[in-house]
């Protein structure tokens, strides 16, 4: 079992509509970084959180620290915005462990 | 400073040349790592670093692949004589000891 579980493995939805995807971590952490990457191009950092909740432009990522469980949320979502999301989260042993990542495609 | 840079993005190569990929952190940071990712799945852990000093190898690093930071600064990862196994992205990240990490945005490498 991967310490870092994310859901769901694909999804795909239309235009506009409101995305949700789950990260499920077992290892203790100081962060979890939530990650884009496009269609054959790099990794972009999107959010590093410890707590609570951080927003930017229609993306929201929670955490809840005693659950152990983050999600990412894309609001009014756009077929630009299809690429794979990636939850990743340091061990004790201080090596970045990553989730296989959710696959998101938006039809227009 | 602007985060963390790798060079090559794409690199290209024919089975059996070698290739070497280039890391350069954030200045003040002390921990730097690669991961490999292959399709479809999530980065795997090869190797890190605290300042120059190789702290630990995974499994996955066979005697092909060798990574160095020599002064603590930039990383260097070659791997000699590629096979075609080794297509995949090569990610950098780096970390100060508090803070949470930055990554790179890879480089993909092609074994033809």
């Amino acid at each position: 079992k991967n310490e870092v579980e994310q859901s769901p493995q694909n999804l795909t939805a239309q235009e506009g509509e409101f995305i949700t995807i789950n990260c499920s971590y077992s290892v203790g952490i100081s962060a979890l970084h939530w990650l884009q990457q496009h269609p054959g191009g790099g990794i972009v950092s999107l959010f590093m959180l410890s707590s609570g909740k951080k927003k930017h432009g229609r993306l929201i990522a929670t955490i809840n620290i005693q659950e152990k469980h983050s999600s990412l949320h894309i609001t009014a979502s756009h077929p630009r915005d299809s690429a794979v999301y990636i939850c990743a989260a340091p061990n004790r042993d201080d090596k970045i462990i990553f989730g296989k990542g959710t696959r998101l495609h938006i039809l227009p | 400073d602007t985060g963390v840079s790798q060079n090559p993005r794409h690199k290209i190569t024919k089975r059996g040349q070698n290739v070497t990929f280039r890391c350069d952190p954030i200045s003040e940071h002390n921990r730097l790592y690669w991961y490999r990712q292959t399709l479809g799945q999530g980065p795997e852990f090869l190797t890190y670093f605290q300042n120059e000093a190789q702290l630990e190898k995974s499994r996955l690093l066979s005697d092909r692949f060798s990574a160095e930071r020599p002064k603590g600064s930039f990383s260097t990862l070659e791997i000699q004589r590629t096979e075609q196994g080794d297509s995949a992205m090569y990610l950098c990240a780096s970390r100060a000891d508090v803070y949470g990490y930055t990554f790179g945005s890879g480089t993909r490498l092609t074994v033809v």
